[in-house]
């Protein structure tokens, strides 16, 4: 059974630092993994997706990396902003069709004007 | 930008209840999702629908779960009697096949 992990569980920074969370995962035969971000009672917004034979994807500020060997993800957010406080979650499917997607229990950010 | 809706944004009932959440999935995806998230817990999968049926559920989704698509938009789960543990937020998701899922503002189902 996939089991997924993320740390640190919470994190306070300065604005203008740039930081990585991290992502982890037990069984290495998934297909995607996704990155979204959650506000505090809110939807999930997608910020990035790495296929398998990917090993990163950048969206502006953001960069994340795959390593399915070690079984690793990380976000890379680089020059935070207040903005991007919110509740950063990983999560992956095994299939191509989003099958029993599983998710990470977070990381929630702080970013401190 | 296409995006998935779902309505009610909040939802009150009594236990035993029925409830159904509806969603409206992007028009030109394909694979719908369930997922529900209590407060303060990760997000889990519910089930998954494709080509009008239950492609996989998970173990939450027991016999008083249940999944349609009525017409060519909407997709909808019902709760048929509901438990004070069904509280949490639903999120409907779709996806077009070997992209990204998008995710619905979710409904915040409170049952008292």
């Amino acid at each position: 059974k996939q089991e997924v992990t993320q740390i640190p569980a919470a994190l306070s920074v300065p604005e203008g630092e740039n930081l990585v969370l991290n992502c982890s995962f037990t069984d290495s035969a998934i297909y995607n993994l996704q990155w979204f971000r959650q506000d505090p009672g809110k939807g999930l917004t997608s910020l990035l997706l790495i296929q398998s034979s990917q090993r990163e994807q950048t969206s502006g500020r953001l960069n994340a990396s795959l390593d399915k060997s070690s079984g690793r993800s990380t976000l890379y957010i680089a020059a935070s902003q207040p903005g991007d406080s919110a509740t950063y979650l990983c999560a992956l499917d095994r299939d191509n069709y989003g099958q029993n997607f599983v998710f990470g229990p977070g990381t929630r950010l702080s970013v401190l004007p | 930008e296409p995006e998935v809706t779902q309505t009610p944004s909040h939802q009150v009932t009594q236990m035993g209840q029925e409830v159904i959440l509806r969603c409206v999935p992007i028009s030109n995806h394909l694979y719908f999702y369930w997922y529900r998230q209590i407060l303060g817990q990760k997000v889990e999968f519910l089930v998954s629908f494709y080509n009008n049926e239950i492609s996989e559920k998970s173990e939450i989704f027991d016999d008083q779960f249940s999944v349609e698509r009525p017409d060519g938009s909407n997709f909808t789960l019902k709760i048929r009697s509901t438990k004070l543990e069904d509280s949490a937020m639903y999120f409907c998701a779709s996806l077009k096949g070997g992209y990204e899922q998008y995710f619905g503002p979710g409904t915040r189902l409170t049952v008292t």
